[in-house]
């Protein structure tokens, strides 16, 4: 099992650039989520997934936009990225049920935008 | 859904007991408290999770008081490879998103 895999580990934009994060799991889970953690805080939801086909804000959503086609996949978009948006980018996913479920992490992506 | 407050960091040398309390006064009937480790560049994981009295596992012990405003979180013995953030959670019992609600955390540094 690889687990949660994220694609690309690093990567360098320019201001009004667009680009999409991937996210894929191996678990079967039910739920995935993305979130952005900035420099000395902790980390914030972004979007998030209950099944395949959908998706649902979460505390810090303006600016991305996510898709969940497949079950195993939940991707992240930036349609025009901003300075404000560097930042590293995890994702992570869980089984479906109650609080006994744990989410899942993904190694994270690195984004820096110019 | 319930604030959490921890030290925002600990320093201990190696082979010490580390203990890392966390308030959570405004805890619900049913909620959970949870904790995450997180190494640096990597993403967090689950080290322990707890409703009440005492729990313990191959990574950690887990300590509430009978009033759950508070737990403890205690690593034995920590090593160099301990140096993490430790984030302490509190999840609500419930079906559905259950989305959860990190802090900043408690950067713990293991010298030698």
């Amino acid at each position: 099992n690889a687990g949660v895999t994220q694609t690309p580990k690093f990567r360098v934009l320019k201001t009004g650039q667009s680009m999409t994060l991937l996210c894929a799991q191996d678990m079967n889970h039910e739920y995935m989520y993305w979130y952005r953690q900035d420099p000395g805080m902790g980390l914030r939801l972004i979007h998030y997934s209950v099944g395949e086909g959908t998706t649902a804000k979460g505390e810090v959503p303006d600016g991305y936009n996510v898709s969940r086609l497949k079950k195993q996949n939940f991707l992240l978009g930036l349609e025009s990225a901003a300075p404000s948006q560097t930042s590293v980018y995890f994702c992570a996913s869980r089984r479906s049920g109650g609080v006994k479920e744990t989410q899942y992490f993904g190694p994270g992506t690195r984004l820096l935008v110019l | 859904l319930a604030k959490t407050t921890q030290p925002i960091s600990m320093d201990s040398y190696e082979g010490q007991e580390v203990n890392i309390t966390c308030s959570h006064n405004n805890i619900a009937t049913n909620d959970y408290i949870t904790w995450y480790q997180q190494f640096p560049s990597q993403g967090p994981r689950f080290i322990i999770q707890g409703y009440k009295t005492k729990v313990t596992n191959e990574v950690a012990s887990l300590f509430i008081p009978a009033d759950r405003k508070s737990s403890t979180l205690s690593l034995p013995r920590v090593s160099l490879s301990d140096t993490a953030v430790y984030y302490c959670l509190v999840v609500a019992d419930q079906t559905g998103a259950n989305n959860l609600f990190f802090g900043t955390g408690t950067r713990l540094t293991v010298i030698p």
